[in-house]
């Protein structure tokens, strides 16, 4: 079984202060990390993933994120929000052992950057 | 969303009918998925499609069902059985060549009961 848990319903910094959204999951074995963001009435835009090797993924417009296998993590982070930045953001895992595609999302984390 | 077309933007369903959501994707992709997004529950898997001419239920099948007669194309119906539609319904293509395969998302449609 694999999932994913978004501790954070919502998260509010002001703009040019850093920004981490928190992810965590679970697999039986090797995961694969995504995070995707969702503008209002819109579908998801890919950010970024985690495939293997560099813990530290860069992403689309300025996001990186951090695998920790310890601490079976994935936090999206940014070091300079944007008002344009306010959205909702989802993380997704897939096991490597799987084979049939399916990724299992976070409930997501609504993020707020005041001018 | 680029590549990934869904019609209509917005849907209203009467009681007791059937409708169907179209996805049109022009990326080659060999899967396609359909989700449904209630606010605070995340993303739900529906349906999902690995190659033409064969699908597979997903978390929440029961009151949907699907077809993939063309490998662009894989029209979720909504039928009178599912009877809480109202929701965000997305779908999404990868291209199915391993594992670590990125899904890309369409515009959406949104289903409202009258």
């Amino acid at each position: 079984a694999q999932s994913v848990a978004q501790p954070e319903d919502q998260v509010n910094v002001a703009e040019g202060n850093p920004l981490t959204v928190k992810c965590t999951y679970s697999v039986s074995g090797n995961p694969y990390l995504f995070w995707y963001v969702q503008y209002p009435n819109r579908g998801l835009q890919f950010l970024l993933k985690y495939i293997t090797g560099d813990n530290l993924v860069k992403g689309s417009y300025g996001f990186e994120a951090e695998f920790n296998k310890s601490q079976t993590s994935f936090h999206l982070k940014k070091p300079s929000a944007l008002v344009s930045d306010s959205a909702l953001y989802f993380c997704a895992v897939r096991d490597q052992r799987s084979n049939d595609y399916k990724l299992s999302f976070g409930a997501g984390t609504t993020v707020t950057v005041r001018a | 969303d680029g590549g990934i077309t869904q019609s209509p933007k917005y849907l209203f369903r009467k009681e007791g009918q059937n409708v169907t959501l179209s996805c049109e994707q022009n990326l080659n992709h060999d899967a396609m998925y359909w989700y449904r997004q209630d606010p605070g529950q995340g993303l739900r898997l529906i349906y999902y499609s690995q190659i033409v001419n064969d699908f597979q239920k997903g978390d929440i099948a029961e009151g949907y069902s699907v077809s993939r007669e063309k490998k662009e194309s894989f029209p979720l119906t909504v039928t009178s059985a599912q009877k809480n539609p109202t929701a965000f319904y997305l779908c999404a293509s990868s291209s199915g060549t391993g594992p670590r395969e990125t899904q890309y998302f369409g515009p959406g449609t949104r289903l409202l009961v009258l």
